[in-house]
């Protein structure tokens, strides 16, 4: 079964600092990668998404991601972090099989110091 | 923008009532999805639905639980009889196709007193 681990529960930055967001997976084949972000009381808003093709993914808001088969990582990346992005954060895995399923990782809370 | 829509934002029941929770998915979209999220842990998935069936569930998604689409516009989540632990935030979700995106609706929040 497929899994996701974001190992860090909070990160704290400065307003204009980069960010990393850490994302391990573990699935049996080339995987459907996924990072979302959910503000306080709001849905899921997808910032990116891997499928095939160029490991380095541009999203919304700045942000980038890089598949790492090598190191089953997808991390989130963003050069100068705006205190607008405070928010939870999840990486989620989808499932093989017509249904594509997401598994989520627990999420990282993101607070961005002013 | 097409988006997914929830109602209502917040339900509050007492436990062993039934609810249901509606969604209106993207309207051209052919995959349909519930997930939930228990306060302070990560969202779950609990069932698809395409072409009027249930294409996978969860295991926590028992006989207490039915998704249906009665209408080819909305999608509903029934619990036939609340938990307590059945408090949690659900969300609906919609796709296109096969390699798409899933599109997330804001929630229902379920509280189960």
């Amino acid at each position: 079964a497929q899994s996701v681990t974001q190992p860090d529960i909070h990160i704290t930055v400065s307003e204009g600092a980069s960010l990393e967001l850490r994302c391990n997976y573990s699935y049996g084949a080339t995987p459907y990668l996924f990072w979302y972000v959910q503000s306080p009381g709001q849905g899921l808003q997808l910032l990116l998404k891997y499928f095939s093709g160029d490991t380095l993914v541009q999203g919304i808001k700045g942000f980038e991601a890089e598949f790492k088969r090598s190191q089953s990582s997808f991390n989130l990346r963003k050069p100068s972090v705006h205190w607008s992005d405070a928010a939870e954060y999840f990486c989620a895995v989808g499932a093989q099989g017509s249904a594509r399923q997401l598994t989520f990782g627990s999420g990282t809370q993101l607070t961005v110091l002013p | 923008e097409p988006e997914v829509t929830q109602t209502p934002s917040h339900q509050v029941t007492q436990m062993g009532q039934e609810v249901i929770l509606r969604c209106v998915p993207i309207s051209n979209h052919l995959y349909f999805y519930w997930y939930r999220q228990i306060l302070g842990q990560k969202v779950e998935f609990l069932v698809s639905f395409y072409n009027n069936e249930i294409s996978e569930k969860s295991e926590i998604f028992d006989d207490q639980f039915s998704v249906e689409r009665p209408d080819g516009s909305n999608f509903t989540l029934k619990i036939r009889s609340t938990k307590l632990e059945d408090s949690a935030m659900y969300f609906c979700a919609s796709r296109y196709e096969s390699r798409d995106t899933q599109y997330f609706g804001p929630g229902t929040r379920l509280t189960v007193l």
